[in-house]
């Protein structure tokens, strides 16, 4: 499968632990971008890299959020401290310039925080 | 800053029967996405629509997009059970780097 791809695709954990995600982009792809949706509601915009640069960070994503892109590749997406209303579906999405701000998505990360 | 309203929000609709979604866009659209979503799952991307007038089809899906109204429109002829899910639709901000979402529309198809 050469699509996105992201691990876990389930993870619960308990109020205030650390939880990290993982994004496989289509390996062509130099733009990376991680979103994230609620039940009911579309995507909301997260952060965006190209390459290894993250160029924009929404208002959304707190202190306690961080992402890297360390070799222009794979990403990660840390949430420290977790609260319950992080509980959401993290998406990440890859493309080349040409679909900028969009392209293809990955299956996405539900995390449940009790 | 910028909002996509669809409409409707749920449609239900009989097998074989043509539909329309819209989505309006307030502002600008610089790029228009439209997705497929099925419940806890990601997006598939369905087409980009880019200049104003541009109409684009996939199988029996056809998406449109007028500039001036700044709305884009997403038809599917004879619907089959394999149509059902949640469409989105996602315009480009100007800078090309992030997407803002409308809430999706809810497609059931009865057989």
């Amino acid at each position: 499968d050469t699509g996105v791809s992201q691990d876990p695709r389930h993870k619960i954990t308990k109020r205030g632990q650390n939880v990290t995600f993982r994004c496989d982009p289509i390996s062509e792809h130099n733009r990376l971008y991680w979103y994230r949706q609620t039940l009911g509601q579309g995507p909301e915009f997260l952060t965006y890299f190209q390459n290894e640069a993250q160029l924009e960070k929404s208002r959304l994503l707190s202190d306690r959020f961080s992402a890297e892109r360390p070799k222009g590749s794979f990403s990660t997406l840390e949430i420290q401290r977790t609260e319950q209303g992080d509980s959401a579906m993290y998406l990440c999405a890859s493309s080349t310039p040409g679909l900028a701000g969009g392209g293809f998505f990955g299956p996405g990360t539900r995390l449940t925080v009790l | 800053s910028q909002e996509l309203e669809q409409s409707p929000q749920s449609l239900i609709v009989q097998e074989g029967k043509n539909l329309t979604i819209n989505c309006t866009s307030s502002k600008t659209l610089y790029g228009l996405y439209w997705y497929k979503q099925k419940y806890g799952e990601g997006l598939i991307f369905l087409m980009m629509l880019q200049k104003g007038g541009e109409e684009k089809s996939h199988e029996k899906i056809t998406a449109k997009l007028d500039e001036k109204k700044q709305q884009s429109s997403l038809h599917i002829t004879a619907s089959q059970p394999s149509h059902a899910g949640i469409y989105l639709c996602g315009a480009g901000n100007q800078a090309g780097t992030a997407l803002i979402f409308g809430k999706g529309t809810t497609l059931s198809v009865s057989s």
